[in-house]
């Protein structure tokens, strides 16, 4: 496989355990944010989004936290799995559209069994 | 389905050579895009098309060229490549109101100009 980001932030889980990935943005224009998960050798995956007039959004075993505050963006995984393994990077942009997506560079999830 | 498809999945070429990357998808998507990946950086958008016959320039659109002349296919010219076009490219679609964020990705085409 690839290996793109040789240097990412890991968070190490054990299976069945609770993950937390935070991502921080910039831009305090930005009023959509996406999730997307990217295992080794693929392409990303659109995992969840969220828009700024939400501070929470839930998706199957997933919930998306906003704090517009402190611009920070949480990505939660309940009962983590080794399928889970991968990389997750967060994007910010606005209602200008998909063109100006900004996004991360990601964190490293390791799900031991 | 087969989703987004692209090849090569891997190639290497010398400073200078051209060649062009394919990506093409069966899911009627009216939005295509390219983007590049490389280590230590987020994904940069390189060329997109809202449909066919309309193409339009992304963050680093230099030394890049595409066509949209159908719907399904969305080819990644490299005119004269250059090292620094070294990575991974990846194409991506999604369906004309949805929600932007929801891009389908291909697996990317690694390329490795020497």
């Amino acid at each position: 496989g690839e290996s793109v980001g040789l240097h990412l932030p890991t968070l190490s889980v054990q299976e069945g355990d609770n993950s937390i990935i935070n991502c921080a943005y910039s831009n305090s224009a930005s009023d959509y944010f996406i999730w997307y998960k990217q295992e080794s050798g693929k392409g990303p995956q659109f995992i969840i989004d969220i828009r700024s007039n939400m501070d929470k959004r839930q998706g199957q075993r997933v919930t998306v936290l906003l704090n517009k505050t402190v611009k920070h963006l949480s990505l939660q995984i309940a009962a983590t799995q080794p399928g889970d393994s991968a990389v997750y990077f967060c994007a910010e942009g606005d209602h200008t559209g998909f063109q100006k997506l900004v996004f991360g560079t990601g964190t490293r999830l390791l799900v031991s069994p | 389905n087969a989703g987004v498809t692209q090849t090569p999945k891997f190639q290497v070429l010398k400073t200078g050579q051209s060649m062009t990357l394919q990506c093409a998808q069966d899911m009627n998507h009216e939005y295509m895009s390219w983007y590049r990946q490389d280590p230590g950086m987020g994904l940069r958008l390189i060329h997109y098309s809202v449909g066919a016959g309309i193409t339009d320039q992304g963050e680093v659109p230099n030394g890049y060229n595409v066509s949209r002349s159908t719907t399904e296919d969305f080819p990644l010219r490299l005119l004269s490549a250059a090292p620094s076009q070294t990575s991974v490219y990846f194409c991506a679609s999604r369906r004309a109101g949805d929600r932007f964020g929801e891009l389908f990705f291909g697996e990317g085409s690694r390329l490795t100009v020497l």
